[in-house]
């Protein structure tokens, strides 16, 4: 069964560069979800959008933007990037009927 | 206070035990219910999900959901060295715009051989 499709697995940038991680979700699911997962924490909710249009927002820093597109692929781009901002960022997708969530594997950012 | 609490552990149970995972939320007006496995390193797996008071099993898995005390738990019977990972807790309450999870913490198992 198909599921959710990040890249790049993997990301080493400087400070104050930028990012982008793609996630491709589960094909008809309708929500999108992105995580921030620092080392021993808990996933930290963003962002996530419901048929390309951004339904809720949480503890995502100005510095970083999301959006859906028309194939329902979404990107997370993270700017004037900090040593903090190093972490696994999950994408998840999720059948607004169901509500059950999916993760994606993660991508690594390490910011040096 | 964070909208799901869990006990972070370590919690440590000898192989063939059964290990019990606990998890309180704040908001009443939560509806589902989600139990995910996390190794170090990989993405969340969902393991199991309840909406309904009661007990659900699957497997060695038992989900128990009490909306009135505002708590949900995992059993994990039988439980194997492969069961050795951090348990999150996720509630989904509904909003306008849609879904909204909000995890725990994790708890982390290790099953002794």
């Amino acid at each position: 069964a198909a599921g959710v499709i990040q890249s790049p697995r993997h990301l080493i940038k400087e400070k104050r560069e930028t990012a982008t991680l793609k996630c491709y979700p589960i094909p008809r699911h309708d929500t999108v979800y992105w995580y921030q997962q620092g080392p021993g924490q808990d996933p930290q909710f963003l962002i996530s959008f419901y048929e390309k249009m951004q339904s809720d927002k949480g503890s995502i820093p100005d510095r970083f933007s999301a959006q859906q597109f028309s194939d329902y692929h979404s990107e997370l781009n993270m700017s004037s990037l900090e040593l903090g901002d190093s972490a696994l960022y999950f994408c998840a997708s999720s059948p607004r009927t169901t509500g059950e969530l999916f993760f994606g594997e993660g991508s690594r950012l390490t910011v040096l | 206070q964070k909208e799901v609490e869990q006990n972070s552990g370590p919690l440590s149970v000898p192989e063939g035990a059964i290990a019990s995972l606990n998890c309180t939320y704040s908001d009443r007006g939560s509806q589902s219910f989600f139990w995910y496995r996390q190794y170090s390193g990989k993405s969340p797996e969902l393991i199991m999900f309840i909406y309904s008071n009661g007990d659900k099993e699957d497997g060695r898995f038992t989900a128990q959901l009490n909306k009135a005390s505002q708590y949900v738990s995992l059993l994990i019977r039988d439980s194997q060295p492969s069961d050795s990972a951090t348990y999150l807790c996720a509630v989904n309450g509904r909003s306008n715009t849609g879904n909204q999870f909000y995890f725990g913490t994790g708890t982390s198992l290790t099953v002794i051989p």
